[in-house]
């Protein structure tokens, strides 16, 4: 079993709709939370880091952590078929230079016109 | 450059032939990783080094994988006699280091090992 599960989807959703995507994991050492935005053929880029368990909010990225169950969220609203991309989540026990990032496998998401 | 840059783009390599994929990260980053990307999972960890030293090379696969930094910039993984389980992007990432440690990648290095 995989550290981190993340359904690879593909996911569709219409142009507007509130997306949901989400990763378990099961190593309850990891502390700091990422999700990352890769599109097809280029290198993933950060969207949103957090720490403690709650929400954090970034324009129409909300990133939810809930450590007791072990289980991370990220909400896109009034998505745009520009956010068609894959979506990884990433977790380290550590932040600072030799944070090694343990990701889920990626969730595509593709958001039609 | 503004981003981390990676060569080559893409590489074709017949099975047993050795090859070495170029990084260079974003002037000033002290760490510097390697991940591998097979076709359709996520990125995973090879080696990490801060300046010039390897850290950590807990995630390479083999000992035909070996990557250097010797001065402390450039980085190349070089993967001798390649198999077709090889095939895979080959990812580069670099940060400041310290508390922040957020990592920027390059475009990767797509290798197909026929």
């Amino acid at each position: 079993q995989k550290e981190v599960e993340q359904d690879p989807g593909p996911l569709s959703v219409p142009e507007g709709a509130i997306v949901s995507l989400n990763c378990t994991y099961s190593n309850s050492a990891f502390q700091y939370f990422m999700w990352y935005r890769q599109y097809s053929r280029k290198g993933p880029e950060l969207l949103m880091y957090t720490y403690s368990s709650g929400n954090k909010e970034d324009g129409r990225f909300t990133a939810q952590v809930d450590k007791s169950s072990k289980y991370i969220s990220l909400f896109i609203r009034d998505s745009q078929p520009s956010d068609s991309a894959t979506y990884l989540c990433a977790m380290s026990p550590s932040t600072g230079g030799g944070n090694k990032l343990t990701f889920g496998t990626g969730t595509q998401l593709k958001v039609e016109l | 450059g503004a981003g981390v840059s990676q060569s080559p783009r893409y590489k074709v390599a017949k099975r047993g032939q050795d090859v070495a994929l170029r990084c260079d990260p974003i002037s000033g980053h002290v760490s510097l990783f390697w991940y591998q990307q097979a076709l359709g999972q996520g990125p995973e960890f090879l080696t990490y080094f801060q300046n010039e030293a390897q850290l950590d090379k807990s995630g390479l696969p083999s000992d035909r994988f070996f990557a250097e930094r010797p001065e402390g910039s450039v980085s190349t993984l070089k993967i001798q006699r390649t198999q077709q389980e090889d095939s895979a992007v080959y990812l580069c990432a670099s940060s400041l280091g310290g508390r922040t440690g957020e990592l920027f990648f390059g475009e990767g290095s797509r290798l197909t090992v026929l």
